[in-house]
């Protein structure tokens, strides 16, 4: 079992729809990353945070420390979200490494 | 202007061969990483430096070995290649050492599409 799961692993959206990507991991944590990659192969940060929520346009993190778990927004999606979405831990104790998801395939069509 | 690039992009080569890829960043970075990811697009930390210095090395196999000539180059030589190294190596880099309360962002480079046949 991977100490980072995602689900779910492939998402198909219409272009509008409200989109969570959900991440729980099972190790004591001081980070979590949401990354992008895109259909090109290029990864993006788009997150990293250790506690709450953050917002940038149109994509909202949250994190819950104590059920370790974290979940990513998209709202009012769009084609151009099709993406991997990739989320990752540091995990406490540990410099420098960080422990990936497998990713969620998401395809929003028109 | 790249932040992070890689050559080549991509690399077919037989096995047995030994190849390099070069990896540079332009951001005065301190630290930078190896990842492989793999045909299932699963992404595993392989190496890190800090200030040209090894911090880790993720059981890999001896046969890649990481250079690091200056803070703003990581380079990967890869000896006697096998075909289960066929994947995409990205490189990243990071302001400072991620460590304690303190994270760093990680800057990708665009990944080096290695086939060995």
């Amino acid at each position: 079992k991977n100490e980072v799961e995602q689900s779910p692993q492939n998402l198909t959206a219409q272009e509008g729809e409200f989109i969570t990507i959900n991440c729980s991991y099972s190790v004591g944590i001081s980070a979590l990353h949401w990354l992008q990659q895109h259909p090109g192969g290029g990864i993006v940060s788009l997150f990293m945070l250790s506690s709450g929520k953050k917002k940038h346009g149109r994509l909202i993190a949250t994190i819950n420390i104590q059920e370790k778990h974290s979940s990513l927004h998209i709202t009012a999606s769009h084609p151009r979200d099709s993406a991997v979405y990739i989320c990752a831990v540091r995990s406490t104790g540990t410099a420098s490494k960080l422990t990936f998801g497998t990713g969620t395939r998401l395809q929003v069509t028109l | 202007d790249t932040a992070v690039s890689q050559t080549p992009k991509y690399l077919v080569t037989q096995m047995g061969n030994d190849k390099s890829i070069k990896c540079e960043q332009n951001l005065g970075h301190d630290t930078m990483y190896w990842y492989k990811q793999d045909s299932k697009k699963f992404l595993k930390i392989m190496f890190s430096y800090n200030n040209k210095e090894l911090i880790i090395n993720e059981t890999v196999p001896n046969r890649f070995s990481p250079k690091s000539p200056d803070k703003a180059h990581l380079n990967l030589h890869i000896n006697s290649l096998e075909l289960g190294d066929s994947a995409v190596y990205f490189c990243a880099s990071s302001p400072r050492l991620s460590g304690g309360p303190r994270e760093e962002t990680q800057y990708f480079g665009p990944g080096t599409r290695l086939l060995v046949l």
